[in-house]
């Protein structure tokens, strides 16, 4: 389950590295997914999104995998460059993940 | 490329007070949407809006908010009788579509701080 509060979950990453942010869903019947990046001082920013009817999709650098089975959404970044530093949130419609903060280390 | 845009960037208001947070959507959007971000936390969502009326809100936005869309450019979310709690980053977004087709696009925010 997802955690609620003041701390967010953290990835560091060195530049250059993939990296890999997941994201879990409860509603098994949710359709579409969005990946939006949150810079400080910014509103959220879309990304890229996936629909259920798919397991992949890829975009510039980044890849979204959906495992409907167990409910589960990840986002890899490659090659992670240090603009990539941010917070990244899934999302289904309106609904909003607790982001997960990225930090590239250069 | 059209983006929105969101006045003021920072609202200071005494609790009690009433405050007005103004959006520009995308001129050719037809969906509007206000969230909250209290500081450190996730984005949640308040209202939406379709067809000059509310299509869908969430518990958080009770008889103390609501919005309106005075003309054919803006949409506003008014707070009445701020409270502490109120203090957030509040967003506003648009789509042109419903959120089950496509992304939205959000502004950069208003600051609320409750004094």
């Amino acid at each position: 389950g997802e955690s609620v509060g003041l701390h967010l979950p953290t990835l560091s990453v060195q530049e250059g590295d993939n990296s890999i942010i997941n994201c879990a869903y409860s509603n098994s019947a949710s359709d579409y997914f969005i990946w939006y990046k949150q810079e400080s001082g910014k509103g959220p920013q879309f990304i890229i999104d996936i629909r259920s009817n798919m397991d992949k999709r890829q975009g510039q650098r980044v890849t979204v995998l959906l495992n409907k089975t167990v409910k589960h959404l990840s986002l890899q970044i490659a090659a992670t460059q240090p603009g990539d530093s941010a917070v990244y949130f899934c999302a289904e419609k309106v609904t909003f993940g607790i982001g997960t903060k990225l930090q590239v280390i250069p | 490329e059209p983006e929105v845009t969101q006045t003021p960037s920072h609202q200071v208001t005494q609790m009690g007070q009433e405050v007005i947070l103004r959006c520009v959507p995308i001129s050719n959007h037809l969906y509007f949407y206000w969230y909250r971000q209290i500081l450190g936390q996730k984005v949640e969502f308040l209202v939406s809006f379709y067809n000059n009326e509310i299509s869908e809100k969430s518990e958080i936005f009770d008889d103390q908010f609501s919005v309106e869309r005075p003309d054919g450019s803006n949409f506003t979310l008014k707070i009445r009788s701020t409270k502490l709690e109120d203090s957030a980053m509040y967003f506003c977004a648009s789509s042109y579509l419903t959120t089950e087709n496509q992304p939205q696009h959000f502004g950069d925010g208003t600051r609320l701080s409750i004094l």
